[in-house]
């Protein structure tokens, strides 16, 4: 079975720069998270889906932050413009549906750089 | 509010056992969750507990007391590459079942 999928791996942009992040969730996974992790932290939930609805965004900065999930399978998330303290791990994580349920699987992550 | 504490780095021998403690502070829980993440690498799942008491899977076992907002990760017969960071994570049925993490503890193994 794939994992999560995500690209780009690493981005480095410099700020006031426009920046995507792409996710590929676990086939039939219709939970999808976007994480937002800080070196020595653990993760911040940014956004929940529940196939194509957003059932939990409010910690993303909906000033610069935006995210979809077309389809209810891939998503996006897109940060304009970035700022220096957006420098950070990026993960997605995939569940089957239902509240509660169990275990997360999360990609490898987009490793974000703004100088 | 919501808090998790662990502590933020251990070290222990190649062979031993080492405990790693979390508490926790929310108003709605509704599970707790381990997990390790080697450097640079996403986190996987370890374990869960939602009543009290230790659950056990080959060499590492998950303890929780619900009334006392604490939980422990066990790490038996320890090896190299259990060198890692692990996560304890609380899902807060009032914060609509998310997840809240701590900061993760920072796993040293020693020859």
């Amino acid at each position: 079975e794939a994992g999560v999928v995500q690209s780009p791996r690493y981005k480095i942009i410099e700020k006031k720069q426009p920046v995507a992040f792409w996710c590929n969730p676990i086939s039939g996974h219709n939970t999808l998270y976007w994480y937002r992790q800080n070196l020595g932290q653990g993760p911040e939930l940014l956004i929940r889906y529940e196939n194509e609805e957003a059932v939990d965004d409010s910690q993303l900065p909906k000033d610069r932050f935006s995210a979809e999930r077309l389809k209810g399978v891939d998503s996006t998330l897109k940060i304009q413009p970035a700022e220096l303290g957006d420098s950070a791990v990026y993960l997605c994580a995939s569940s089957p549906s239902g509240v509660p349920y169990n275990e997360q699987f999360f990609g490898p992550g987009t490793r974000l750089t703004v100088l | 509010g919501q808090n998790i504490d662990q502590p933020t780095e251990m070290t222990a021998t190649e062979g031993a056992i080492v405990q790693i403690n979390c508490t926790y502070q929310t108003s709605g829980f509704n599970g707790l969750f381990w997990y390790q993440q080697h450097a640079g690498e996403a986190p996987t799942f370890l374990s869960y507990n939602v009543l009290d008491g230790l659950e056990e899977k080959g060499r590492f076992s998950s303890f929780l007391s619900r009334s006392k907002g604490y939980s422990y990760l066990l790490l038996k017969e320890l090896q190299m590459k259990d060198s890692a960071s692990y996560l304890c994570a609380v899902r807060d049925r009032s914060s609509n079942y998310q997840l809240i993490w701590g900061a993760g503890t920072k796993l040293i193994i020693k020859p």
